[in-house]
């Protein structure tokens, strides 16, 4: 069984540059979960959606980042304009729902020079 | 929203020894409490979960344990190996049916395991 799949793995780009993070979760799975993970940090949400719809987006920062779940299943992260600050690892996570595993994809390692 | 703190921030111990990392929590609605298990440059990985109507899980050489009460639970593991030396991250999963909902991480415990 395939796993969460992000890409791209890596991603360096200038400040105030737009930036795009995809996530293919595991079949099945209705929760969808963007992370956020600074160095030598916990995940940190930003957003979870339970199919198409984001329940939980109060961590998620929304003068920069907008996020979607088209149909339910893949879904996409964005930065327009990028910080310095907003340099980390972005992980996807997908689950059946509430109080199951929730599965990590590799992460999007994002720099902003 | 929840709160979750981790101690310690690092752990060293002697090869074989028993390791335990402790996590608080600040609502008490909360009801699923996962342990993941972190290699450098890797993805979060589950290794253990326990549910808010259970006191203790065992699973071989790792254990959580979870005080309700105190609203604390603990990760334990017994006989260390090289290849325990990760970051370990508590988490702890607030369903209230509305809002704040979702799974809260703690800031990992860098676990060496001293051969």
């Amino acid at each position: 069984e395939a796993g969460v799949v992000q890409s791209p793995r890596y991603k360096i780009i200038e400040k105030k540059q737009p930036v795009a993070f995809w996530c293919n979760p595991i079949s099945g799975h209705n929760t969808l979960y963007w992370y956020r993970q600074n160095l030598g940090q916990g995940p940190e949400l930003l957003i979870r959606y339970e199919n198409e719809e984001a329940v939980d987006d109060s961590q998620l920062p929304k003068d920069r980042f907008s996020a979607e779940r088209l149909k339910g299943v893949d879904s996409t992260l964005k930065i327009q304009p990028a910080e310095l600050g907003d340099s980390a690892v972005y992980l996807c996570a997908s689950s059946f729902g509430v109080y199951t595993e929730a599965f990590f994809g590799q992460g999007t390692r994002l720099t902003v020079v | 929203g929840e709160n979750v703190e981790q101690h310690p921030s690092t752990l060293s111990v002697q090869e074989g020894d028993s390791a335990v990392i402790k996590c608080t929590y600040s609502d008490s609605a909360s009801n699923y409490f996962p342990w993941y298990k972190q290699e450098l440059g890797k993805r979060p990985q589950l290794i253990i979960d326990i549910r808010s109507n259970v006191g203790e899980k065992k699973d071989q050489r790792i254990a959580v344990t979870l005080n309700k009460t105190a609203k604390h639970f603990s990760l334990h593991i017994t006989e260390t190996q090289p290849e325990d030396s990760a970051v370990y991250f508590c988490a702890v999963y607030l369903y209230s049916g509305g809002g704040a909902d979702g799974l809260t991480f703690g800031k990992g415990t860098h676990l060496i395991i001293q051969p």
